[in-house]
């Protein structure tokens, strides 16, 4: 099926342990993104990719990085994981970058003890 | 600046009835709003979006929504609830911006719709 694919669905992590978020998208979308969302507030855009090995900060950057070095994936990586960083990642891609819809994956449910 | 308010955190009605979801917004632009719904361990999902054209959007499901201006609202509403309605609704405006991808989305903080049987 067409859409976002995102693994784990699911991780736990101990404090300073790292990890990698993969999303992958088959729609051949210019653009990805990652967006981080916790009880209570909307999504928050942590990084996002505007092509192919391009990368950029979103409105909560710190404590990830990215990587795009193929066009259909998009990788959100924490060097050394925080409690504070538990939460549910989306990624999201988008063909144009404006106005024409999203389309989301399922999430990726982290908790960081 | 742009901001999202969803009056209510949390609906319910029951199965059959008519189904109404607030979201205010202000922008500095003239601004374009989505709503999205998010099923239980689901990605979200686009329901419908306003971009300046007509004023009254029609989007799946049987959903739809009003750009009121002078309200700044952007309500959502459907005739009549089905209990697969059940799930969290989000209300995002989008504005252009050179960050970002060269849009900047505000999500709402959501509202759970529940359905009573």
């Amino acid at each position: 099926n067409a859409g976002v694919t995102q693994t784990p669905k699911f991780r736990v992590l101990k404090t300073g342990q790292s990890m990698t978020l993969l999303c992958a998208q088959d729609m051949n979308h210019e653009y990805m993104y990652w967006y981080r969302q916790d009880p209570g507030m909307g999504l928050r855009l942590i990084h996002y990719s505007v092509g192919e090995g391009t990368t950029a900060k979103g409105e909560v950057p710190d404590g990830y990085n990215v990587s795009r070095l193929k066009k259909q994936n998009f990788l959100l990586g924490l060097e050394s994981a925080a409690p504070s960083q538990t939460s549910v990642y989306f990624c999201a891609s988008n063909p144009t970058g404006r106005l024409s819809g999203y389309t989301f994956g399922s999430g990726t449910r982290l908790t960081v003890v | 600046a742009q901001s999202v308010t969803q009056l209510d955190s949390h609906v319910s009605v029951s199965e059959g009835t008519p189904v109404l979801l607030r979201c205010n917004y202000s922008s500095s632009y003239s601004p374009s709003l989505f709503w999205y719904v998010q099923h239980p361990n689901k990605g979200l999902q686009l329901l419908l979006k306003y971009t300046s054209a007509a004023t009254l959007v029609k989007g799946i499901n049987g959903f739809e929504a009003e750009f009121k201006k002078s309200e700044t609202s952007f309500h959502l509403t459907k005739p009549s609830a089905h209990m697969s309605d059940a799930a969290e609704y989000f209300c995002v405006v989008s504005a252009p911006s050179p960050n970002f991808g060269n849009e900047k989305l505000t999500f709402g903080t959501g509202t759970r719709l529940t359905i009573i049987p």
